[in-house]
């Protein structure tokens, strides 16, 4: 299957800070990628859906200018936390399609274990 | 709105036994059905899919799922379960068949095999 890399796997940061989480498809073009947030033995939320020169769109709830996401090119996707507090600690996990190919699967990242502290 | 549903939090099963994790689903239209695996403090890996075609689908590491239409079901098995399979298990669906269109996950089924 295609690759999709996600880094940082894991960051601690102080309350009030930023924090950038990047994900690339390795050997692919991700024409959509999307961000999940998984709590601790859940299932995954999506926060927001992005195609590739578009903004993102966001669930209901979400927060976009606490969460924004960047999909500036085809394999390249980042989500920000801004100003984090203790409550954004979760584990943050972005996959990928290429809708062009008619690839019906999404791919998905390692993810990334933030915790602010 | 489409749902998944995951009926069992946890799954225990000895090894060498045969494992069923059940999915059942809820979509306005024709389902696109996936099951993915993850491990601790890992992203999702992709098993298998249905879109169409043959009821019984095949997978990665052996597993395998059946689309059942009439009792809006996926259920994942394998025949012979390993201690390497335990992890956690989620069912996803996908009604709309557009680029952007989103997956519905279920709540996830921990599989536990033992020896």
């Amino acid at each position: 299957g295609a690759v999709v890399s996600q880094h940082p796997s894991w960051v601690i940061c102080k309350s009030g800070t930023s924090v950038k989480i990047e994900c690339r498809s390795l050997d692919f073009q991700a024409t959509t990628m999307f961000w999940y947030r998984q709590f601790p033995k859940q299932s995954l939320m999506l926060m927001a859906t992005s195609n590739e020169g578009s903004k993102a769109t966001y669930e209901q709830g979400v927060e976009k200018d606490k969460f924004l996401i960047n999909h500036a090119s085809l394999t390249l996707s980042t989500l920000t936390v801004t100003s984090a507090h203790p409550e954004d600690s979760s584990f943050y996990i972005c996959s990928a399609r290429d809708g062009r190919t008619g690839w019906t699967e999404a791919f998905f990242g390692q993810g990334t274990r933030l915790t602010v502290v | 709105a489409q749902s998944v549903a995951q009926p069992e939090d946890q799954v225990n099963v000895a090894e060498g036994n045969p494992l069923t994790v059940k999915c059942t689903y809820s979509v306005s239209g024709n389902p696109y059905l996936f099951w993915y695996v993850q491990y601790p403090n890992r992203g999702l890996q992709f098993l298998l899919k249905y879109i169409t075609g043959d009821n019984l689908v095949k997978g990665s590491y052996g597993f395998e799922a059946e689309f059942n239409k009439s009792q809006t079901s996926f259920h994942l098995k394998k025949p012979s379960a390993l201690v390497s399979d335990s992890a956690l298990y989620f069912c996803a669906v996908r009604d709309i068949p557009g680029t952007a269109s989103k997956l519905t996950f279920g709540t996830g089924t921990r599989l536990q095999v033992t020896l």
